[in-house]
């Protein structure tokens, strides 16, 4: 089975501070992804990457950046955390091929204070 | 742009009834649709997808999905409902025309089995 694993379950951080989320997939996938979860607004893709270095925007981009260094794992990174950024935060991979389903790991709850 | 709606905030089912969860879509091209299910505090699990073909799809857990091409939907069904299914479940699309296969999900629905 993929395992796709986020380094925390829970965060809280403060207003201002640098954030770094971090993700590890363990089958080789070529894509990974990063989503905030907001009840009542389903999943909004912030950024995506679909090989070593490269990335592209998603829907929600602004206040957040994304690194990828090695095929396994991919960071998402909030510059300055505000507090408008207390969300989950879900990270996926999968397979090259629109129709390959995506893998998500089990999230990591974010509060800003 | 591709768009997602499932027009249900929250499903009410006695276990031992059939569960429908609705999804209509609209893209610009043809879908590629997909099901997930989210269990409290886990990630998303793959239920089951439509690429082409079979308008009847059977996924993960006796779940299966009808493809609807003229009235745009794709709604997920059981036969027979557990207590074990309540969860929230979340319908996502991905326009063949993306070249690079963004997948926009619906709001989610929460089903609730009761005994």
């Amino acid at each position: 089975d993929v395992k796709v694993t986020q380094s925390s379950r829970y965060l809280v951080k403060r207003t201002g501070e640098k954030v770094f989320l971090e993700c590890v997939q363990d089958m080789d996938h070529e894509n990974m992804f990063w989503y905030r979860q907001d009840p009542g607004l389903g999943l909004r893709l912030i950024y995506f990457s679909y090989d070593v270095k490269m990335k592209e925007k998603g829907d929600i981009p602004e206040g957040y950046s994304v690194s990828r260094e090695k095929k396994e794992r991919f960071s998402l990174i909030l510059e300055s955390a505000s507090t408008n950024q207390t969300s989950m935060y879900l990270c996926a991979s999968s397979l090259s091929g629109v129709y390959q389903p995506q893998h998500f790991g089990d999230g990591t709850r974010l509060s800003i204070l | 742009a591709q768009s997602v709606a499932q027009p249900e905030d929250q499903v009410n089912v006695a276990e031992g009834n059939p569960l429908t969860v609705k999804c209509t879509y609209s893209v610009s091209g043809n879908p590629y649709l997909f099901w997930y299910v989210q269990y409290p505090n886990r990630g998303l699990q793959f239920l089951l997808k439509y690429i082409t073909g079979d308008n009847l799809v059977k996924g993960s857990y006796g779940f299966e999905a009808e493809f609807n091409k003229s009235q745009t939907s794709f709604h997920l069904k059981k036969p027979s409902a557990l207590v074990s299914d309540s969860a929230l479940y979340f319908c996502a699309v991905r326009d063949t025309t993306d070249s690079w296969g963004k997948l926009q999900f619906g709001a989610g629905t929460q089903v609730v089995v009761t005994p």
